[in-house]
């Protein structure tokens, strides 16, 4: 089975502050995505980033970055200057033509 | 732009009912799925579609059957409810993305509590 493993159930930062939030995957192709979702108690799934395992420069979207790590198999999600808006779990998610494999998520708290 | 609709976005069953829960895009895409989300496990495949009249089975299929008529709707039919089918369920419809891949957009998901 291609797993996809996110370490942290928990994190809290501090309004303002950079949080990282570690993924690691396992997968036997060599051409596949990476994507981050963030669900708000809204329980809307909204993709965040994704990332093309064949590009070797990290995506980017305003304030949210990752850290591809293509042979260690690691796919870490940086958010900046974070805002109570970004309060959510996060699910780190690899693509696949026979749908997406879904780590167990992290609970991102925060602190005004 | 309505994207994916899924009805209803809430519902309580008894055990033994079934239900057909609705999913349509509007996006043209090829693929769809359908995902259950429980506490602590992230979300979970329940079935596929690469297209209209083809569909197969993901990581979760048991008790639920699926259909592909056309290309805009996916629903998902529960069989004969139990409790351990309680749970949010996400419709999503995706893109393809580079070779082989694709890029998924969800429902608001509907949350199923079975009594």
């Amino acid at each position: 089975a291609q797993t996809v493993t996110q370490s942290q159930p928990e994190m809290s930062v501090q309004e303002a502050e950079t949080v990282t939030l570690s993924c690691t995957y396992d997968t036997s192709e060599s051409d596949y995505y990476l994507f981050w979702y963030k669900q708000p108690p809204s329980r809307q799934m909204i993709l965040v980033i994704r990332q093309e395992a064949y590009k070797q420069q990290n995506a980017t979207e305003n304030r949210f970055s990752v850290n591809f790590q293509k042979a260690a198999k690691s796919f870490s999600l940086k958010i900046s200057d974070s805002q109570l808006g970004d309060a959510a779990m996060y699910f780190c998610t690899r693509g696949g033509a026979d749908g997406l494999t879904f780590g167990k998520g992290t609970h991102l708290i925060i602190q005004p | 732009n309505a994207g994916v609709t899924q009805t209803p976005k809430f519902q309580v069953l008894k055990t033994g009912q079934s239900m057909t829960l609705q999913c349509a895009q509007d996006m043209n895409h090829e693929y769809m799925s359908w995902y259950r989300q429980d506490p602590g496990m992230g979300l979970r495949l329940i079935h596929y579609s690469v297209g209209a009249g083809i569909t197969d089975q993901g990581e979760v299929p048991n008790g639920y059957n699926v259909s592909r008529s056309t290309t805009e709707d996916f629903p998902l039919r529960l069989l004969s409810a139990a409790p351990s089918q309680t749970s949010v369920y996400f419709c999503a419809s995706s893109r393809r993305v580079g070779a082989g891949n694709t890029e998924a957009f969800f429902g608001q998901g509907t949350r199923l509590t079975v009594v």
